[in-house]
């Protein structure tokens, strides 16, 4: 059990397209998802919190209008990157948060954005 | 602020020899302490976490919060034990977590 999936595995797009991101609890409801990005060769960094019915809490220094956060229901949150850049470029986890489950977060297996 | 440190980018054994990947943390409060690990080509998963004090896949981490410091510890080291481990922290009620940079382990055989 606790399984979370992300769509698209991989993706590219153009410089000064939008690209969205679905992060989806299959089998249990996340109340709270996070959305995490991660250079090569570098750790994870925590991006925003995605809260179900509630606006998203994003981390010091990123913008909350390049990365929209959408999380309409107990099982998918959304992230789109808009206008997207070449510097946006990177590796996108997601986690999910099982209440059932001492708050224990489960990872999706990332989507590779590349913006050429 | 939170922070976690892995001192280690890189560390290398060989099949049987004992291993510590090492964590250090900095946090005002009291932290939650957590080791995820990264197979390849595999998404990240928890290993274990300090609360429940399991010890999982014969590995194991004691809190020491004197030191503060989480490290990992497995007596003797398998080739499938090879992968990216990373230490993770969580402190307050909002569940976040801070991750250090990750020690990629390889077990030679």
């Amino acid at each position: 059990g606790a399984v979370v999936s992300q769509h698209p595995s991989r993706v590219i797009c153009k410089s000064g397209t939008s690209v969205k991101i679905e992060c989806r609890s299959l089998d249990f409801q996340a109340t709270t998802m996070f959305w995490y990005r991660q250079f090569p060769k570098q750790s994870l960094m925590l991006m925003a919190t995605s809260n179900e019915g509630s606006k998203a809490t994003y981390e010091q220094g990123v913008e909350k209008d390049k990365f929209l956060i959408n999380h309409a229901s107990l099982t998918l949150s959304t992230l789109t990157v808009t206008s997207a850049h070449p510097e946006d470029s990177s590796f996108y986890i997601c986690s999910a948060m099982s209440t059932q489950s001492s708050y224990e977060q489960y990872f999706g297996p990332g989507t590779r954005l590349t913006v050429t | 602020a939170q922070r976690v440190t892995q001192p280690e980018k890189l560390l290398s054994v060989f099949k049987g020899a004992p291993v510590e990947l090492k964590c250090n943390y900095s946090y005002s409060g009291s932290p939650e302490l957590f080791w995820y690990v990264q197979y390849s080509r595999q998404r990240l998963q928890l290993l274990l976490r300090h609360i429940s004090r399991e010890s999982i896949k014969g590995f194991t981490a004691d809190l020491n919060k004197g030191e503060t410091s989480f490290h990992l510890k497995k007596p003797f080291a398998q080739e499938e034990d090879s992968a990216m481990y990373y230490c993770a922290l969580s402190g307050g009620s909002n569940y976040k977590l801070t991750f250090g940079k990750g020690t990629l382990l390889t077990v030679n055989p």
